[in-house]
């Protein structure tokens, strides 16, 4: 059954420092999202893709965080530089597109700032 | 703008008794809804769906019904194992250029033998 793959799967840095988190979507799912989930609450969505281009980064702090999809496959979600706060479990998604609205949910990375 | 509310947990049960968990939602149009499952350490998993009003979504004993007149999309199960013992999320998706999902903040269910 396909999968979605993220990497890595935790990753503790300290504050001011930058990390990156990768996610590979099912073959052919067109529509990618990143998700922050803060412990104890529901995932809020940070930006989304249809493709390559992003339809959707309204709740991106764009000050510290960057998303890119070069090729419309695979992704990566950036922080530069991580703050205490920023401490979460990031989660990718991604769906066929279409009128499906149908999400699949990789296992997540929990990123620890110290 | 869209909302969903779960209630509040966290939520403990002796195996096989009688599960609900409540979820109300505020939208405009006509939006989907969904119960997903997280298991410790995991991604969500979708438990299952509903598309339009009066709808039942069914998988592995739970049951849901969309309830437009109530906004509600309740999540039951008549016979709880330790197994299902997770956190349980509402959603709603809207359609249109923009397919997102909007989730309630989550209930923890834990189910003791």
């Amino acid at each position: 059954e396909a999968e979605v793959a993220q990497s890595p799967r935790y990753k503790i840095t300290e504050k001011s420092q930058a990390v990156a988190f990768w996610c590979d979507p099912i073959s052919g799912h067109a529509t990618l999202y990143w998700y922050r989930q803060i412990l104890g609450q529901g995932p809020e969505l940070l930006v989304q893709f249809q493709d390559e281009s992003v339809v959707d980064d309204s709740q991106l702090p764009k000050d510290r965080f960057s998303a890119e999809r070069l090729k419309g496959v695979d992704s990566t979600l950036k922080i530069q530089p991580a703050e205490l706060g920023d401490s979460a479990m990031y989660l990718c998604a991604s769906s066929r597109g279409g009128e499906g609205l149908e999400q699949f949910f990789g296992p997540g990375t929990r990123l620890t700032v110290l | 703008g869209n909302s969903v509310t779960q209630m509040e947990g966290p939520v403990t049960l002796s195996e096989e008794a009688f599960l609900t968990i409540n979820c109300t939602y505020t939208a405009t149009g006509y939006p989907s809804l969904f119960w997903y499952v997280q298991y410790p350490g995991e991604g969500l998993q979708l438990l299952l769906k509903a598309t339009k009003a009066d709808d039942k979504g069914s998988n592995k004993g739970f049951e849901a019904t969309y309830r437009k007149e109530t906004t509600s999309f309740h999540l039951e199960k008549g016979s709880v194992q330790v197994s299902d013992s997770a956190v349980y999320f509402c959603a709603l998706g809207r359609t249109g250029s923009a397919r997102q999902l909007t989730f309630g903040s989550g209930t923890q269910l834990t189910v003791l033998p």
